[in-house]
């Protein structure tokens, strides 16, 4: 079955760090661009950066660049979101997702997502 | 950034009526949107990609259409387990952005 399993949320103070886990299973993971995306309580989607499937080219949402770091080991099948300096407003639940094959930017699978909660 | 405005932010109605949702971009977006259904406590689910495409699995009572700046999500005959939260999505440019959501419910 293809799935992605995140893990490495929870409550933590502002200006604190946290490294969330993608484990992905049931597809060749290193064939895959992957993603963040995260969503506030009670409010929208919002895309916070993604990755290519060797590693070789990143980017960020203005909001968490600096702050965020994205990488990924093909070898563990695994991706990662390193946050450091956070803030109040990155709380949210984090979602990994996948970019579907082909030339459409669409993410077709997505994990059950984490939740980050930044607050003293 | 591109701005994704979608409408109505809610909607009420019943079931087998047929729905409609629209999807505005701040600017043209070369037909690079994609739908997406999140229920309540679960991620998205993608349903709809380049503008008109049925996501595979994805029952053929949604569909999409639209071009440049204005797109339209529809489902012909709703039913009772499509009540959740729509979101329209563009990735002509980066960042990637999301309409804010259409919550649709049974009246």
């Amino acid at each position: 079955e293809v799935q992605l399993v995140e893990s490495g949320g929870g409550l933590v103070q502002p200006g604190g760090s946290l490294r969330l886990s993608c484990a992905a299973t049931g597809f060749t993971f290193s064939s895959y661009r992957m993603h963040w995306v995260r969503q506030g309580p009670g409010e929208g989607l919002v895309w916070v950066s993604r990755i290519n499937s060797d590693g070789s080219s990143i980017n960020y949402a203005d909001s968490v660049k600096g702050r965020f770091t994205i990488s990924r080991d093909n070898a563990k099948n695994t991706l990662y979101l390193l946050m450091n300096s956070l803030r109040v407003e990155d709380t949210a639940v984090y979602y990994c997702a996948r970019e579907r094959m082909g030339p459409t930017d669409a993410f077709d699978i997505w994990g059950q997502g984490t939740m980050v909660t930044v607050s003293s | 950034d591109i701005q994704m405005t979608q409408s109505p932010s809610s909607l009420s109605a019943s079931v087998g009526d047929r729905v409609t949702i629209t999807c505005q971009a701040s600017q043209g977006i070369n037909n690079y949107l994609n739908w997406y259904q999140q229920k309540p406590d679960k991620a998205p689910k993608l349903l709809i990609y380049d503008t008109s495409n049925l996501e595979t699995g994805v029952p053929s009572r949604f569909s999409g259409s639209g071009s440049g700046t204005d797109f339209t999500f529809t489902i012909s005959s709703l039913q009772p387990e499509d009540i959740a939260t729509y979101y329209c999505q563009q990735y002509d440019s980066l960042p990637y952005t999301f309409g804010q959501g259409t919550k649709l419910e049974i009246k």
